[in-house]
């Protein structure tokens, strides 16, 4: 069980769009419509920002989004603003009652 | 709301076990599942393990040999203990409540474990 592959660092101007990818095999993303995504400020507590793949729990900004091609799962920020800097993390149940975490990306509001 | 209170040692020796509680309020321990994630410093998130509703716990194939996650649902509580503990397992350690939908909604605040000699 590997970790699914992010890109470390993904920048942006504020109102731009930008996508963080977050690739897995068959056996993980490709596998399941159950990928959630992780906003992470240093410091504070990851929170939900999608689940089931392309779903966002009450209280989240529309300008989220998430969606997903064969093993490859995205989330996409539009409408960058300056709050929207912090870490992001994927994470897909990988079956057998397991979960797999992405390795990571940071956002930069330029 | 749901709220998870956490607590353990932060300052472990090499090959020492890790001891981590957590309390829950605003939602009964049963019938839920409840899990343990960890970030160690410069690297990603890392899924620990669970206890399900129905008290059995799963466990990251790559630490199952350390670890266990137990619940007492007289106090509402859960536990993480890992064993044989290396600088590897320095980390900030979240109790979480999930998964629900397959994702974890609520966290701990988290707490920092240094393993050291």
């Amino acid at each position: 069980q590997s970790a699914l592959t992010q890109p470390a660092s993904v920048s942006g101007s504020p109102g731009q769009s930008i996508t963080i990818s977050c690739t897995g095999t068959s056996s993980d993303v490709g596998g399941y419509d159950l990928v959630s995504w992780y906003q992470h400020h240093p410091g504070e507590a990851p929170k939900l920002m999608i689940f089931q793949g392309s779903k966002r729990p009450s209280g989240v900004s529309n300008r989220f989004s998430g969606s997903k091609s064969g093993n490859t799962a995205s989330l996409t920020i539009s409408g960058l603003q300056a709050e929207d800097e912090a870490d992001y993390y994927c994470c897909s149940y990988a079956g057998y009652s397991t979960y797999v975490f992405g390795t990571g990306t940071k956002v930069t509001v330029l | 709301q749901v709220q998870l209170q956490q607590w353990g040692a932060g300052l472990l020796k090499p090959s020492e076990t890790l001891s981590l509680t957590c309390a829950v309020s605003g939602a009964s321990l049963s019938g839920r599942y409840w899990s343990w994630i960890r970030l160690p410093p410069g690297k990603g998130l890392e899924w620990i393990g669970e206890i399900t509703d129905s008290g059995i716990p799963n466990y990251n194939p790559s630490l199952k040999s350390r670890v266990t996650i137990s619940a007492d649902t007289s106090k509402n509580q859960f536990s993480l203990k890992l064993s044989s503990v290396t600088a590897a397992d320095t980390a900030v350690y979240y109790c979480v409540r999930g998964p629900i939908d397959n994702s974890f909604y609520y966290w701990g605040q988290g707490t920092l474990v240094t393993v050291s000699s």
